[in-house]
């Protein structure tokens, strides 16, 4: 069956912009996750939904990062007044269910680039 | 703050030859997991280990945990060029499985001559 999607899979925009990004999870996989990763801080976990809701928002950098769910499937990531160093790849993961001890399947990522 | 430490950061060795890599980690764990990166992109799930378990095998990879020294080895075993990729230890967030929050090491480049 089919994979993780993120689209779109390449994003350049001009500081102070919004952006939003879109992960289609596994079909049935409950738990969604994203994470961010770039050259200085290396993998770092976000956000994550189980069913519609997000429990732990902690995760996110600041204020500025949004994410939502809807009907338990489709999540965007939203990015409000880009900062440069908010250049990254954005990647999303879901799993069977909640908890580390599910293996997560990853998306190919977003690469996000402020200019 | 990162919970895991791989080590090395970089390898590079021949194909046929095994790769090992290692992770260090800080806080108490439930189950830690392996992924490969190629490219830059999207992880590769390889294999999760969990706590009460010392030693885990898929294939030509082979997994210990040493819970007393909160530490993790990734062995590939007769190497490949293909197996040239990054490769992430992860792990609980201070011990908590509940939230499926992965906490990743920085990765070890392995590059397999072919």
């Amino acid at each position: 069956g089919a994979g993780v999607s993120q689209s779109p899979s390449n994003k350049v925009t001009e500081k102070g912009k919004d952006v939003e990004l879109r992960c289609d999870p596994i079909s049935g996989h409950t738990a969604l996750y994203w994470y961010r990763q770039s050259l200085g801080q290396g993998l770092e976990f976000l956000i994550y939904f189980q069913g519609n809701s997000a429990p732990d928002k902690s995760g996110l950098p600041s204020d500025r990062f949004s994410a939502e769910r809807t009907g338990g499937s489709v999540s965007t990531l939203t990015i409000q007044r880009t900062q440069q160093e908010d250049s990254a790849v954005y990647l999303c993961a879901s799993s069977l269910g909640l908890g580390t001890g599910y293996e997560q399947y990853f998306g190919p990522g977003t690469r996000l680039t402020v200019t | 703050s990162q919970q895991g430490e791989e080590d090395p950061q970089a390898l590079s060795i021949q194909e046929g030859e095994n790769a090992t890599m290692n992770c260090s980690y800080k806080t108490s764990i439930n189950n830690l997991q392996w992924y490969r990166q190629n490219s830059g992109r999207g992880l590769v799930h390889l294999i999760l280990i969990r706590s009460n378990e010392r030693e885990k095998h898929s294939g030509r990879l082979r997994v210990t945990l040493d819970t007393s020294k909160k530490s993790s080895s990734l062995l590939i075993t007769a190497s490949r060029a293909a197996d040239t990729a990054s490769y992430f230890c992860a792990t609980d967030a201070n011990g908590s499985s509940n939230t499926g929050k992965l906490i990743f090491g920085q990765g070890t480049t392995l590059q397999v001559k072919p």
